[in-house]
């Protein structure tokens, strides 16, 4: 079965501390992975996508998420936390859904940095 | 922020009413999709229109009907709703339904059946 599993609801971190949200997948083929940040009341930002070549990927605000195909994994990190990172992270996977396909999200992990 | 709207952002209707949810996207791109997110689960892939073409998810009731007029245009057509229905409703585009391209989404409509 094509899956994400984000297996942490929230991750609490203090500001200037590095961060990491955890997300392994279970997909057939080569993975397409893509982070996403939901800020309250706004709908989904697009953070980063890993689709082929280097493992570590950059992304937007910082953040950078590093692909590991032995383990299914796609941690998304950021070396120093900001008190404005604190939101809901989604990591998502394209999976084949009949003659189409479509993204298959996590429950998502809720990133909570204090000051 | 604005490549993306969706109206009404908040709608409460009660189990007899008709509603439409309508998003649209000013980004020139070809894929327009549903999504249906609720507390404590997974995003839920609604609909997805792609070149007039849609691709239904065969789970979702057909009290929720979407309607597509042009690749700018999304609607989604509510009646004789359920509680369990509330929840937020997020609009999404994309360059085409090759998932290599990242979607873009809209702040979303918050939906109360009462």
């Amino acid at each position: 079965a094509q899956s994400v599993a984000q297996p942490e609801d929230q991750v609490n971190v203090a500001e200037g501390n590095p961060l990491t949200v955890k997300c392994t997948y279970s997909v057939s083929g080569n993975p397409y992975l893509f982070w996403y940040v939901q800020y309250p009341n706004r709908g989904l930002q697009f953070l980063l996508k890993y689709i082929t070549g280097d493992n570590l990927v950059k992304g937007s605000y910082g953040f950078e998420a590093e692909f590991n195909k032995s383990q299914t994994s796609f941690h998304l990190k950021k070396p120093s936390a900001l008190v404005s990172d604190s939101a809901l992270y989604f990591c998502a996977v394209r999976a084949t859904w009949g003659r189409s396909d479509k993204l298959i999200f996590g429950t998502g992990t809720r990133l909570q940095v204090f000051p | 922020e604005t490549g993306v709207t969706q109206t009404p952002r908040h709608l409460v209707m009660g189990m007899t009413n008709k509603k439409s949810l309508k998003c649209e996207q000013h980004l020139g791109h070809n894929a327009m999709y549903w999504y249906k997110q609720s507390a404590k689960k997974p995003l839920e892939l609604m609909f997805v229109y792609s070149l007039e073409e849609r691709v239904e998810n065969n789970s979702v009731p057909s009290r929720f009907s979407p309607e597509c007029p042009n690749s700018s245009h999304l609607f989604l057509h509510l009646h004789t709703l359920q509680p369990e229905d509330s929840a937020l409703y997020l609009c999404a585009s994309s360059q085409d339904r090759d998932y290599s391209y990242e979607q873009y989404f809209g702040p979303g409509t918050r939906l109360t059946v009462t």
